[in-house]
């Protein structure tokens, strides 16, 4: 079965620690995104990259890190820098643009990672 | 600045009526939309998404509207039901934009018994 996987589901961190989400896929997408939800907000990318070896910054990458060497693999590191690193994280790959059909996104199911 | 926009954060709808779920865009080089359905502690799924070149989508109970002039896209259930109960998220793609998908913040949907 094609899909994105996240790992874990469940996460937590004591202040001051590094921690790093899993996110794997077998459709072969070139693009992989990371996204943070909190409680009754959207979906805010952290970053993306859209092939191996090249990532950009999203709206809100400070206190994050990530690394693209596979093109299967986009683990996303949260940092002690983050502030409010507790949310809700989803991993997501996508087609590459096709004209008129445009793109479609899969997510996997996410991660939450709590700061205690 | 917000390139997708739903303006209305929860709508409340009585089980069997239809709900009407609105999202707006600015960029108009966007030419595919897409609705996802978000249940809590779940990744989004796709659920239906229309062409430019169309004005409407229609996926058994789930219908999107496309207004290229308004720059303004719906989506209708009909009957609602209390399953439908999640997060509603429209999103843009568009040739300047690649494979990138932007988002809107969402609409909570409540269908009650």
């Amino acid at each position: 079965d094609g899909g994105i996987t996240q790992s874990p589901k469940y996460l937590f961190r004591k202040e001051g620690q590094n921690v790093t989400l899993s996110c794997e896929q077998n459709l072969n997408h070139d693009a992989m995104y990371w996204y943070r939800q909190d409680p009754g907000q959207g979906l805010r990318l952290i970053y993306y990259s859209q092939i191996v070896n090249d990532f950009q910054k999203g709206d809100i990458a400070e206190g994050y890190s990530v690394s693209r060497e596979k093109k299967e693999s986009f683990p996303l590191t949260v940092t002690s820098a983050q502030k409010n690193p507790t949310a809700f994280y989803l991993c997501a790959s996508s087609t590459p643009y096709r004209g008129g059909l445009g793109t479609e996104a899969f997510f996997g199911q996410g991660t939450r990672l709590t700061v205690v | 600045d917000q390139q997708v926009k739903q303006n209305s954060p929860s709508l409340s709808v009585q089980e069997g009526r239809i709900s009407i779920l609105n999202c707006d865009y600015t960029n108009s080089m966007f030419d595919y939309f897409l609705w996802y359905k978000k249940y809590p502690a779940e990744g989004p799924t796709f659920l239906i998404s229309i062409s430019s070149i169309k004005d409407k989508n229609e996926d058994g109970r789930f219908t999107v509207f496309l207004n290229k002039s308004a720059k303004h896209l719906s989506l209708h259930i009909v009957p609602s039901q209390p399953g439908d109960s999640a997060v509603y998220f429209c999103a843009a793609s568009g040739s300047s934009a690649g494979n990138m998908l932007t988002f809107g913040g969402g609409t909570r949907l409540m269908v009650k018994p």
